[in-house]
């Protein structure tokens, strides 16, 4: 059973801070989603990334895919409160109909 | 463009009442189908998904089942609902060769007293 951890659950920061949440498996993952879930409402994919070492940027959301594609890790530089969410990863195999989904990360920005 | 759609937006059921909770999509054809409860703003559960007209796979027993009549329909149903069976419920939906990335509906909040 593919399973991946994310991490902190809970993140409750102020208005222009930075920081970092983080997706581990000891599985590797073809490719690896994350999405963002406001209170109420459906998750939106964020990013899809699919190459071992890859970087994409999205305004101030930096996504890394690790080398051996089993972690990934989501930057936002500056946080705003429409930043404010439940932030899901998702790992994707091959021939699989299934995700794999994380547990999720709780941030709150306050203004 | 692809689009999908939930309904109800909120349900208040008593206990022992059946369920129907309904998803179509629009804008893409033979697209892969999924039911997900969501508790507490928290992880997804898988309980069901579908390839195809009539296909039905089951992730979780419980006393839910899943029902797929068109293409670009899916039907979550209960004969006799159970207080644990209130949660956010979502649809989403996948381009049959392209199954890792999901886009999701907007979601059923059920309540059953």
């Amino acid at each position: 059973t593919q399973l991946l951890e994310q991490s902190p659950q809970f993140l409750s920061i102020q208005e222009g801070e930075n920081l970092t949440v983080y997706c581990n498996s000891s599985s590797v993952f073809s490719s690896l989603q994350w999405y963002r879930q406001e209170p109420g409402e459906g998750p939106v994919l964020l990013v899809t990334v699919v190459t071992g070492g890859e970087v994409k940027k999205l305004k101030r959301l930096t996504f890394q895919f690790g080398d051996a594609r089993k972690d990934s890790s989501l930057h936002i530089t500056a946080a705003q409160p429409g930043d404010t969410g439940l932030y899901l990863c998702a790992g994707g195999s091959g021939g699989s109909y299934i995700p794999t989904f994380g547990r999720g990360t709780s941030l709150i920005v306050h203004p | 463009s692809q689009t999908i759609h939930q309904w109800p937006a909120t349900l208040v059921q008593p206990v022992g009442s059946p369920l129907s909770l309904e998803c179509t999509v629009e804008g893409t054809s033979n697209p892969n189908l999924y039911w997900y409860r969501q508790a507490a703003g928290r992880g997804l559960q898988l309980l069901f998904y579908s390839v195809g007209i009539g296909q039905i796979s089951s992730e979780v027993p419980q006393n839910l089942s899943a029902s797929r009549p068109q293409d670009r329909q899916f039907i979550l149903s209960s004969k006799k609902l159970l207080l644990s069976d209130s949660g956010f419920y979502l649809c989403a939906w996948t381009h049959p060769n392209i199954k890792e990335t999901q886009y999701f509906g907007p979601g059923t909040r059920l309540l059953v007293l």
